[in-house]
């Protein structure tokens, strides 16, 4: 199993549609990294999240921290076809020294 | 922002030959920089950290003698993959750690050994 579970794996949705992908763990991380890669790219940054209970907003998407820094959330809404590609949440935990570790990404397809 | 170098972008090489990619940091200095080799479909997978002035660490399971680590200076690293074979094709990425910016990635290295 993985240290992050990410879901769902695949998401294929219309334009205008609402979706929330999930990154669960049992373990505690000092912070949580959110990527969204496109084919063939190296993963781009979206939000870095600190703090249990954070909310952080970047235009249509919405990413929590859980309250125990465990599991992390991202909501998009009114999806668009530029929403499409891997979406990647990675974990830092200080026990090991930091590094992320990430989960197993979710492919977002809108279909407009 | 932090900005990293990965080049060449796209290579092919023919199998038993050996390839170098390269992994800069432009615009800070990374004491460490991190490998990541990605499957089709896939997510990330670590391979190696490497460290400035020291030898790298690798994950379980990754051949230290295969995939060669030099991290020489405080903006470069390299991998090299040794005798490659069709079975190392595969999409590799590095990323350097920079402590105002986290994490960054480089573009990602596409190898294809025929």
């Amino acid at each position: 199993t993985q240290l992050l579970e990410q879901s769902p794996q695949f998401l294929s949705i219309q334009e205008g549609e609402n979706l929330t992908v999930y990154c669960n763990s049992s373990s505690v991380f000092s912070s949580l990294q959110w990527y969204r890669q496109e084919p063939g790219e190296g993963p781009v940054l979206l939000v870095t999240v600190v703090t249990g209970g954070e909310v952080k907003k970047l235009k249509r998407l919405t990413f929590q921290f859980g309250d125990a820094r465990k599991d992390s959330s991202l909501h998009i809404t009114a999806a668009q076809p530029g929403d499409t590609g891997l979406y990647l949440c990675a974990g830092a935990r200080r026990n090991a020294g930091n590094m992320l570790t990430f989960g197993g990404g979710t492919r977002l397809m809108v279909k407009p | 922002g932090a900005v990293v170098s990965q080049h060449p972008s796209r290579v092919i090489c023919k199998s038993g030959t050996s390839v170098k990619i390269e992994c800069r940091s432009l615009d800070f200095q990374a004491t460490t920089m991190f490998w990541y080799r990605q499957f089709p479909k896939q997510s990330l997978m670590l391979m190696a950290t490497s460290n400035e002035g020291s030898k790298a660490t690798y994950e379980q399971g990754v051949e230290k003698d295969k995939f060669l680590i030099n991290h020489a200076s405080l903006t470069l690293s390299t991998l090299t993959v040794t005798s490659a074979h069709p079975e190392d094709s595969s999409f590799y990425i590095c990323s350097a750690r920079d402590l105002l910016y986290g994490y960054t990635f480089g573009s990602g290295t596409r190898l294809t050994v025929v």
